[in-house]
């Protein structure tokens, strides 16, 4: 079975600092899909990436990057800089072929000023 | 513009009336899923439909019922069987039910059952 461990339920920076939210994964099948969404305030989730269980490299968009390391079956999502408007509870998920998406319990990241 | 809707944004109901969630997308997917989301928790799924006219159940699809009559619309009647109905419903679509594709969101309906 699937199961998804978002361990930081809340996390606090001030504006400027890095921030990595932290996503551990379990699997048994050897083809997989891990994602991470942001959830603002307004509720909508936002998809920001999908990475597939055979592409081990790390990903950099702008501010975020992803760290992907099967060997501890960790999906890391890091912020750089971070303002004000990531503030949001950001989930980790996984997928497996034709099953159902998988979520984590999300972390809320909290951004002041 | 491309997505998904929802309506409403908030929806009061009183304990014992069935009340139907709307879902709409208009980005041509096939699949389409409601989960639903309590504090603290992560998203749940309630039922999915991998094309029209067809639909499977989620993890927690008792007290739930769904109809997928066009490849736009994913309706879902929370009924009064649902012990716990106030939570935060969420629709979405994927070009198809498979994990190579990602699930795009709508805005999401809050129920509130007194």
């Amino acid at each position: 079975a699937q199961k998804v461990t978002q361990a930081q339920t809340e996390i606090s920076v001030v504006e400027k600092e890095d921030v990595t939210l932290d996503c551990v994964y379990e699997t048994r099948d050897t083809t997989y899909y891990l994602f991470w969404y942001k959830q603002p305030p307004s509720g909508e989730l936002v998809f920001l990436i999908r990475r597939n269980s055979f592409d081990e490299q790390n990903e950099i968009s702008g501010r975020y990057s992803w760290n992907f390391q099967k060997s501890t079956s960790s999906f890391n999502f890091t912020i750089t800089a971070s303002q004000v408007v990531d503030s949001a509870v950001y989930f980790c998920a996984s997928n497996t072929g034709f099953q159902k998406l998988v979520f984590g319990t999300g972390t809320r990241l909290l951004v002041s000023p | 513009d491309g997505g998904i809707t929802q309506s409403p944004k908030y929806l009061f109901r009183k304990e014992g009336q069935n009340v139907t969630l709307s879902c709409e997308q208009n980005l041509n997917h096939d699949a389409m899923y409601w989960y639903r989301q309590d504090p603290g928790q992560g998203l749940r799924l309630i039922y999915y439909s991998q094309i029209v006219n067809d639909f499977q159940k989620g993890d927690i699809a008792e007290g739930y019922s769904v109809s997928r009559e066009k490849k736009e619309s994913f309706p879902l009647t929370v009924t009064s069987a649902q012990k716990n109905p106030t939570a935060f419903y969420l629709c979405a679509s994927s070009t198809a039910h498979s994990a190579v594709y990602e699930q795009y969101f709508g805005p999401g309906t809050r129920l509130t059952v007194t």
